[in-house]
């Protein structure tokens, strides 16, 4: 298993420039969600999935768009690139969440965006 | 709105010593997780506590559930220069539908 994947690892945009970061996961995981990692401020709910044909938002969804075609894939797209949105993103998957315990979740290696 | 709060936010320490971080809300949690993050990479889980007052042991790191489900604590004993990392804390959100962080206690540990 090749687990969860990123793509790009870097990219560098121009203000208002739009863009797609990549996701996918191979372990059948129905949960799937986007975190921005920026200093001294932890990880931040972008956007998640309980399933495919299924998205909500999550603490600072401004400026991002998902979709849930696949169970395997969940793209995040920029839709006018701000220099705010410079951070290290996140993807990570997991088996599936209740409202009673939290399986683990599993994270890809990031994508790290600057916006000049 | 469910917080966690870590403390302390940094903590600097010589191999061999021993430490406590800390997570707090005043939110009830259904369960907690705690992560390690090294530079340059994803978190990783490391334990989940479900039941209050639960301790969990992972070699020489002690997890703790607060009794009330609020609060929980990480302990490492004679820490090493391999325990160098970014620890969270994160918590089953209000309806199970979305994982919360805390932002982090930065552990540095020097040989």
């Amino acid at each position: 298993n090749a687990g969860v994947t990123q793509t790009p690892k870097f990219q560098v945009l121009k203000t208002g420039q739009s863009m797609t970061l990549q996701c996918a996961q191979d372990m059948n995981h129905e949960y799937m969600s986007w975190y921005r990692q920026d200093p001294g401020m932890g990880l931040r709910l972008i956007h998640y999935s309980v399933g495919a044909g299924i998205t909500d938002q999550g603490e600072v969804p401004n400026g991002y768009n998902v979709s849930r075609s696949t169970t395997e894939d969940f793209p995040l797209r920029l839709l006018s690139a701000a220099p705010s949105q410079t951070s290290v993103y996140f993807c990570a998957s997991s088996y599936s969440i209740s409202a009673f315990t939290y399986n683990e979740q599993f994270f890809g290696p990031g994508t790290r965006l600057t916006v000049l | 709105t469910q917080l966690l709060e870590q403390s302390p936010q940094f903590l600097s320490i010589q191999e061999g010593e021993n430490l406590t971080v800390y997570c707090n809300s005043s939110s009830v949690f259904s369960s907690l997780q705690w992560y390690r993050q090294e530079p340059g990479e994803g978190p990783v889980l490391l334990v989940t506590v479900v039941t209050g007052g639960e301790v969990k042991k992972l070699k020489r790191l002690t997890f703790q559930f607060g009794d009330a489900r609020k609060d929980s604590s990480l302990h490492i004993t004679a820490a090493q220069p391999g325990d160098t990392g970014l620890y969270l804390c994160a918590g089953a959100g209000q309806a199970g539908t979305a994982l919360i962080f805390g932002k982090g206690t930065t552990l540095s540990v020097s040989s």
